[in-house]
C-alpha cells in the first residue's frame, strides 16, 4: 500500500516568509497528525485531525501556525511568518480510527531551514 | 500519558542481540508499552507494542516486567540497518491517539 506522502521534501526560506507543507495520508485513514521534530529531540505534536475536525491543536503557535484538512484527506500547514525557532523536520502522520490498529504511519517529513 | 527513562545512546556489534531497556515507573493500568524507531532521514516507524505479556513479531520481541514498570525491546540479530534513534512511549491504548516522544535511544550497530 502507498504510503504517506508529503511535499516539499526541503524549504529553506527567509524569517518573516511564509511556507506552506502538504500531505497526503494512507487511503481510509480518518486521523491525520502534524509532529514537529526539532534537531535532538523526538517528535512534537501540533495538531491532530479527526476527519476534517480538529481533536487536538493545544501545542500549535496559532499566532503564526495554521493547519486544514479538507474533505478529511489531504491536509497543508502553513507557518506565516516564520521565525528561525521554526527550523525544523515537520511529519505527517496517519492512522486508523477506532479497530484494533493502534498504528501510526509517518511520511517522511519536510525539513524546514529559516535563515 | 506516563513518561518514560530510556539510556541516551547503546552500542551493538552486527549480529548480536540488541536489548534496549526502558522505565516507566508510572504506567497506569490501561497504558500500553509502544515502541517506534526512526532511522535517519526518515519518519519513525512501529515497531512493536504490548500490555502485560511479552510480545513478538517479525521485527522484535517485547518483554514487560510484571509489574510493568519496565520493559526491553530485544532485536534478536542486529544489523547494520538498525542503526535508528528507538523511542519507547507509554499511552492509553486507543486508536486515534496521538504519540508522546522522549529523547530516544540512539543505537549504533557496528560490523
Amino acid at each position: 500500500e502507498a504510503g504517506v506522502a508529503q511535499s516539499p521534501r526541503y524549504k529553506i526560506i527567509e524569517k518573516r516568509q511564509s511556507v506552506a507543507f502538504w500531505c497526503n495520508p494512507i487511503s481510509g485513514h480518518a486521523t491525520l497528525y502534524w509532529y514537529q521534530q526539532i534537531l535532538g529531540q523526538g517528535p512534537k505534536l501540533l495538531i491532530q485531525f479527526q476527519n476534517n475536525g480538529v481533536v487536538d491543536d493545544s501545542q500549535l503557535p496559532k499566532d503564526r501556525f495554521s493547519a486544514e484538512r479538507l474533505k478529511g484527506v489531504d491536509s497543508t500547514l502553513k507557518i506565516q511568518p516564520a521565525k528561525l525557532e521554526d527550523s525544523a523536520v515537520y511529519l505527517c502522520a496517519s492512522s486508523f480510527w477506532g479497530g484494533s490498529s493502534y498504528e501510526q504511519y509517518f511520511g517522511p517529513g519536510t525539513r524546514l531551514t529559516v535563515t | 500519558d506516563a513518561k518514560t527513562t530510556q539510556p541516551t545512546s547503546m552500542d551493538c556489534a552486527e549480529g548480536r542481540a540488541a536489548n534496549l531497556p526502558c522505565n516507566h515507573s508510572t504506567i497506569s493500568g490501561n497504558e500500553y508499552v509502544y515502541w517506534y524507531r526512526q532511522i535517519h532521514s526518515q519518519g519513525p516507524q512501529y515497531i512493536i507494542h504490548g500490555l502485560k505479556n511479552n510480545e513478538t513479531n517479525e521485527m522484535a520481541s517485547l518483554i514487560i516486567t510484571e509489574d510493568r514498570k519496565s520493559s526491553t525491546l530485544i532485536l534478536p540479530h542486529a544489523t547494520l540497518r538498525d542503526t535508528a534513534v528507538y523511542y519507547c512511549i507509554v499511552r492509553v491504548g486507543q486508536a486515534g491517539t496521538a504519540l508522546i516522544f522522549g529523547k530516544g535511544t540512539t543505537l549504533s550497530v557496528s560490523s
